[in-house]
């Protein structure tokens, strides 16, 4: 089964730094990837996703995530970190459990990050 | 304006109870998802369901119940029989041949 992990609960970087938020991946076949933010009592937003291609993805906010396939690694980063940042990171992977042709899906989530970002 | 809209935001519910939360969707999409949030788990799946009149099981489907009568709506029933119903819940759809999934705001079901 495809799965995710999220090795850190949490992570706290200064304002204006970078920062980083780990997720290393298991699948069989090609990983698709994606990243999530969640809000305090909203729902989850959609940053970026790994299909094939570059292995540096750019998506909403400033955020980007480098892919890594000899580490299954798909960390999310950022070059400078807003207060604004502050919130729950989730990692997902497509898992075609159910499917064939790759349109019968769900999505596996991680654990979650909480990240902060203090002034 | 186009979405996905999860009601109501909060619900109270008593033991014993069965209720409904609602999910609708204004953007064409033929999936839909019902996922549930616990503090330090992540998201689980209960429900899916592709195209209208099909939806299979998630990880979680005990005690909850789905229906996809209309493309547009995949209202979630959580049971008497789910024995800890107290959690965060989230809806979500996708349009074939894209890969990402967007998310309701969620409703917050709390047993009294």
């Amino acid at each position: 089964a495809q799965s995710v992990a999220q090795p850190e609960d949490q992570v706290n970087v200064a304002e204006g730094n970078p920062l980083t938020v780990k997720c290393t991946y298991s699948v069989s076949g090609n990983p698709y990837l994606f990243w999530y933010v969640q809000y305090p009592n909203r729902g989850l937003q959609f940053l970026l996703k790994y299909i094939t291609g570059d292995n540096l993805v750019k998506g909403s906010y400033g955020f980007e995530a480098e892919f890594n396939k000899s580490q299954t690694s798909f960390h999310l980063k950022k070059p400078s970190a807003l207060v604004s940042d502050s919130a729950l990171y989730f990692c997902a992977v497509r898992d075609t459990r159910w499917g064939s042709g790759g349109s019968n899906y769900k999505l596996t989530f991680g654990k979650g990050t909480l990240l902060t970002v203090n002034p | 304006d186009g979405g996905i809209t999860q009601s109501p935001k909060y619900l109270f519910r008593k033991e014993g109870q069965n209720v409904t939360l609602s999910c609708e969707q204004n953007l064409n999409h033929d999936a839909m998802y019902w996922y549930r949030q616990d503090p330090g788990q992540g998201l689980r799946l209960i429900y899916y369901s592709q195209i209208v009149n099909d939806f299979q099981k998630g990880d979680i489907a005990e005690g909850y119940s789905v229906s996809r009568e209309k493309k547009e709506s995949f209202p979630l029933t959580v049971t008497s029989a789910q024995k800890n119903p107290t959690a965060f819940y989230l809806c979500a759809s996708r349009i074939q041949g894209n890969t990402e999934a967007f998310f309701g705001q969620g409703t917050r079901l709390t047993v009294v």
